[in-house]
């Protein structure tokens, strides 16, 4: 079985400023996935970036990066230079690597970029 | 583009009432996802599809079933829906393994009086 905990219900920052949205968990698997998903209002959810958890190099998308560490099992989300586009749910995520590709998802962290 | 839709963006039902709520994605993904959005609890995964006319249960079956006919659509069923039930419901896909992008429908806002 699979959990995630995201502990952050809420955060605002300035806009420009960096803001790291924070996600642990925990997976008996030896492989798997990791993502962070994101809900800006009324929209749809997508994918904001993954990181397999066999690869030691953590993944960046432009903006968007992550603080992998394994051991630790954490996997931070950081966003530099943030916009007001950047306001939304954000929700960390774990799959198995084989055979399972359901997700499990966190409570998700409110991020309001202010103007 | 992935598209994912979903049959209705709200809903209101009353308690007893059959609900079917109708996903349909256009990228021929092998594996279909329902899933509940309660506030403060995050997504939980009600059934999934890897498979036209498979299933398998998630984590939150009780008072639901799902179909899935043709691989392109993938229904969720409220038999005798209840207060409890109402919610956000988010549909999904994705190609299968390994584990692949999810792409989300807009969600149905499903409330049952």
């Amino acid at each position: 079985a699979q959990t995630v905990t995201q502990s952050q219900p809420e955060m605002s920052v300035q806009e420009a400023e960096t803001v790291t949205l924070s996600c642990t968990y925990d997976t008996s698997e030896s492989n798997y996935y990791l993502f962070w998903y994101k809900q800006p209002p009324s929209r749809q959810m997508i994918l904001v970036i993954r990181q397999e958890a066999y690869k030691q190099q953590n993944a960046t998308e432009n903006r968007f990066s992550v603080n992998f560490q394994k051991a630790a099992k954490s996997f931070s989300l950081k966003i530099s230079d943030s916009q007001l586009g950047d306001t939304a749910m954000y929700f960390c995520a774990s799959s198995a690597w084989f055979g399972n590709e359901k997700l499990t998802f966190g409570t998700g962290t409110r991020l309001t970029i202010i103007p | 583009d992935v598209k994912v839709t979903q049959s209705s963006r709200y809903l209101v039902k009353r308690t007893g009432e059959k609900v079917f709520l109708e996903c349909v994605q256009d990228m021929d993904h092998e594996n279909m996802f329902w899933y509940r959005q309660d506030p403060g609890l995050g997504l939980r995964l009600i059934y999934f599809s890897y498979d036209v006319k498979m299933k398998e249960k998630g984590d939150i079956p009780e008072g639901y079933s799902v179909s899935r006919e043709k691989k392109e659509r993938f229904s969720l069923i409220l038999e005798s829906a209840s207060t409890n039930q109402t919610s956000m419901y988010l549909c999904a896909s994705s190609l299968a393994d390994p584990p692949d992008t999810q792409y989300f429908g807009p969600g149905t806002r499903l409330t049952v009086l």
